[in-house]
């Protein structure tokens, strides 16, 4: 069975841009959630979105924001980035979010570079 | 606020040692608390996780022993080996209905097991 995959690996951005950062759950997963891993910050939770909305977003601007596709696929959108932007952001997905066995499995994550 | 705290921030072991790792919480409402293991590039991925309705539970060579009116909880890897050298994360979330399932996650120890 695949994992939760993530795409792109690495990115390298200036500051101002945007980016997109994707993230396909493990099949039969409905629930996707998205943290960030910054050097000294440790994991901190960004969003959660299950059947397709958004259920929760942690103490991150409005310009982080995302969305879930009908697949459950599930892209992060990132605008007028920052510095402080630069980390691993990581994607994990569970099998719903009705407390039916969410334990939340990981991605590799994409690497974001702010230059 | 921080409302996990992992302790050690690194651990040094010898190759067939016992590394234990702890992690401290504030809120009460946690009922979820799982082991991250991490590689340097790679996601974390799920080690082991207990409920608070059990004092300790064992997989293989990894035992979480929990404390609930103290409020902690341990990660304790048995025969340490080099392969488990990786950093260490503790984590909580509460998962009832309703709830939003977000991982709190500690700081991260880094272990490091010499052969």
């Amino acid at each position: 069975e695949a994992g939760v995959t993530q795409s792109p690996t690495h990115l390298i951005k200036t500051r101002g841009q945007q980016v997109t950062l994707r993230c396909s759950p493990i099949s039969g997963h409905t629930s996707v959630y998205w943290y960030q891993q910054a050097l000294g910050l440790g994991l901190q939770f960004l969003l959660w979105y299950d059947e397709g909305e958004e259920r929760n977003r942690g103490n991150f601007p409005p310009r982080f924001s995302g969305r879930q596709f009908p697949n459950y696929s599930s892209e992060l959108n990132v605008n007028a980035l920052e510095l402080e932007d630069s980390a691993l952001y990581l994607c994990a997905s569970s099998l719903d979010g009705q407390g039916r066995g969410n334990e939340q499995f990981f991605g590799p994550g994409t690497r974001l570079t702010v230059l | 606020q921080q409302q996990v705290k992992q302790s050690p921030q690194s651990l040094i072991v010898q190759k067939g040692g016992i590394s234990i790792i702890n992690c401290a919480y504030e809120n009460t409402a946690f009922d979820y608390f799982p082991w991250y293991q991490q590689f340097p590039g790679k996601g974390p991925a799920l080690l082991i996780a207990i409920r608070p309705d059990v004092s300790e539970k064992k997989e293989g060579r990894f035992t979480i022993s929990f404390n609930k009116s103290a409020k902690q909880f341990s990660l304790h890897i048995m025969d340490s080996q080099p392969g488990d050298s990786a950093t260490y994360f503790c984590a909580a979330s509460i998962r009832g209905r309703g709830s939003n399932y977000k991982l709190t996650f500690g700081k991260g120890t880094l272990l490091t097991v010499n052969p």
